[in-house]
C-alpha cells in the first residue's frame, strides 16, 4: 500500500500547456507538501496546506497553483508550462498541524516534468 | 532565513570504508534536523532525526549523526558503507515551527566494491 502516492510518474509536454500533478497521501496526516528538485538535485519547498488551508507558499510564480479538495488530497496545476519547469516534483506529508514543527515528512515518488 | 550547507557534493568510497558527511545549518534559535535519503530512483526516505536530547542520533541501516550546537553542524556517519548506500543524502533543517524543511543540495555518495 503506497502512503504517499504521485499521478502522473513521467509528464512530458510542450511549452505553453497547462497540467496537473495529482497527490494522495492514505496515512491520515493534516499536513501536505509540494516540493520541486531541479537538475542538481536541489530540493525546495512550493507549497504547504494544513486541512486543506494554504500554510506555506513560498516565492512561486502564479502559474502554479495548489488546490487541496480535502486533507488526503493536494494536487498542483501549471499553467502556461515553461522550459524552466522541467523538474521533479515531489509531494510529502506530514502527521501533525503545521505549528508543532518536529514533523517527519513522508515523501511520494515524485513526478518527472520535462517540458519541450 | 535558515539555511543548510553540505560541503560534499561527491563522495566516492569503497565498500567498508568509513563515512562521515558534514552537515551545517544557519539559524539562531531552536531546530529539528534531519537526514534524509535518496536512493536512485526512488523517493526520499528519512534516515534519523534530532529534535532534542541526546545530541547522538542513531537511525536505520546502521548510520548516526551527531549535533553539535556550538558547530551549527549536524554530521552524518557510518562506521563501514556498503554497495548498496550508493545513493543521494540531504540535510535538512527545520526551524520556528511550521513545518517548512530547509533542505542542503545534496551529497551524492557512490560506493564502490
Amino acid at each position: 500500500d503506497t502512503a504517499v502516492s504521485q499521478t502522473p510518474k513521467y509528464l512530458v509536454t510542450q511549452m505553453g500547456n497547462d497540467k496537473s500533478i495529482k497527490c494522495e497521501q492514505n496515512l491520515g496526516h493534516d499536513t501536505m507538501y509540494w516540493y520541486k528538485q531541479d537538475s542538481k538535485k536541489f530540493l525546495k519547498i512550493m507549497f504547504s496546506y494544513n486541512n486543506k488551508e494554504l500554510i506555506i507558499n513560498e516565492t512561486v510564480p502564479n502559474r502554479f497553483s495548489p488546490k487541496s479538495p480535502d486533507k488526503a488530497h493536494l494536487n498542483l496545476h501549471i499553467n502556461s508550462l515553461e522550459l524552466g519547469d522541467s523538474a521533479v516534483y515531489f509531494c510529502a506529508s506530514s502527521p501533525r498541524g503545521y505549528s508543532r514543527g518536529r514533523d517527519e515528512q513522508y515523501f511520494g515518488p515524485g513526478t518527472r516534468l520535462t517540458v519541450t | 532565513a535558515q539555511s543548510v550547507s553540505q560541503h560534499n557534493h561527491h563522495v566516492i568510497l569503497s565498500e567498508a570504508a568509513s563515512l562521515e558527511l558534514g552537515c551545517n545549518y544557519s539559524y539562531g534559535g531552536t531546530v529539528n534536523l534531519f537526514w534524509y535519503v535518496q536512493y536512485p530512483g526512488q523517493h526520499l526516505q528519512l534516515l534519523l532525526k534530532y529534535f532534542s536530547g541526546d545530541p547522538l542520533v542513531k537511525g536505520i541501516k546502521g548510520f548516526e549523526a551527531e549535533f553539535i550546537k556550538s558547530k551549527f553542524s549536524f554530521n552524518l556517519r557510518k562506521p563501514s558503507v556498503q554497495w548498496s548506500d550508493t545513493a543521494e543524502y540531504f540535510c535538512a533543517v527545520e526551524g520556528g515551527g511550521g513545518n517548512k524543511l530547509t533542505f542542503g543540495t545534496g551529497t551524492q555518495l557512490k560506493v564502490e566494491l
